[in-house]
């Protein structure tokens, strides 16, 4: 068990709809970060906050955004779904600002029909 | 932008036998090369972790080797399990302008016949 904790683990939804995936990463751990993993594509980055900022985006949708709550859980908003969207979102931490460990949640499945 | 290239795709290997992986990266900044793990239906889980300043690292069963003139690094898995069936991914940390991030190999399905 990492300590990072994902909701829901698994998702069904329709083309055009939106969703909503939440992370708590582990206790004291400042930086969260949202990778899509498809089969596909492998592990892509897609944004990491800090303390409740947003410090980095990847290749990240429009139609997708993301924040970080003075809690320091974070919540993934994917909007105006398409099939391709289906995929696992994963959702890690790390306790340090620089390099270091990441540790994942054990993903949010979407499946969009 | 940043690159890691990942190779094989798939490994199959006979138990007892010894996996290597290897990948390359692009970016000459990056000063950090973890190793992650991800069995069926779990998320990825750090194995094993290398930094530009040291050319090798050692943890039991797994080693990782760091060519930082080359851009090269690989895994490698001596006398191989059942239990080391999984996918394995590299990984290069890459710094941004005011975040960072790791950026991932595509991925290598290790599996070991018993």
């Amino acid at each position: 068990d990492s300590g990072v904790t994902q909701t829901p683990k698994h998702l069904i939804t329709a083309t055009g709809q939106r969703v909503t995936l939440r992370c708590s990463p582990r206790s004291g751990d400042l930086s969260v970060y949202w990778y899509q993993q498809s089969l596909d594509q492998g592990l892509q980055f897609l944004i990491q906050y800090y303390n409740g900022e947003e410090r980095a985006k990847g290749n990240i949708l429009e139609r997708f955004s993301a924040q970080q709550f003075p809690d320091l859980h974070s919540e993934l908003n994917l909007s105006s779904l398409e099939l391709g969207d289906s995929a696992l979102y994963f959702c890690a931490s790390s306790v340090v600002f620089e390099d270091g460990e990441l540790f994942f949640g054990e993903g949010s499945r979407l499946t969009v029909l | 932008g940043e690159n890691v290239e990942q190779h094989p795709s798939t490994l199959s290997v006979q138990e007892g036998d010894s996996a290597v992986i290897k990948c390359t990266y692009s970016d000459s900044a990056s000063n950090y090369f973890p190793w992650y793990k991800q069995e069926l239906g779990k998320g990825p889980q750090l194995i094993i972790d290398i930094r530009s300043n040291v050319g090798e690292k050692k943890d039991q069963r797994i080693a990782v080797t760091l060519n930082k003139t080359a851009k090269h690094f690989s895994l490698h898995i001596t006398e191989t399990q059942p239990e080391d069936s999984a996918v394995y991914f590299c990984a290069a940390y890459v710094l941004m302008e005011y975040g960072n991030k790791l950026v991932f190999g595509a991925g290598t399905i290790l599996r070991v016949k018993s």
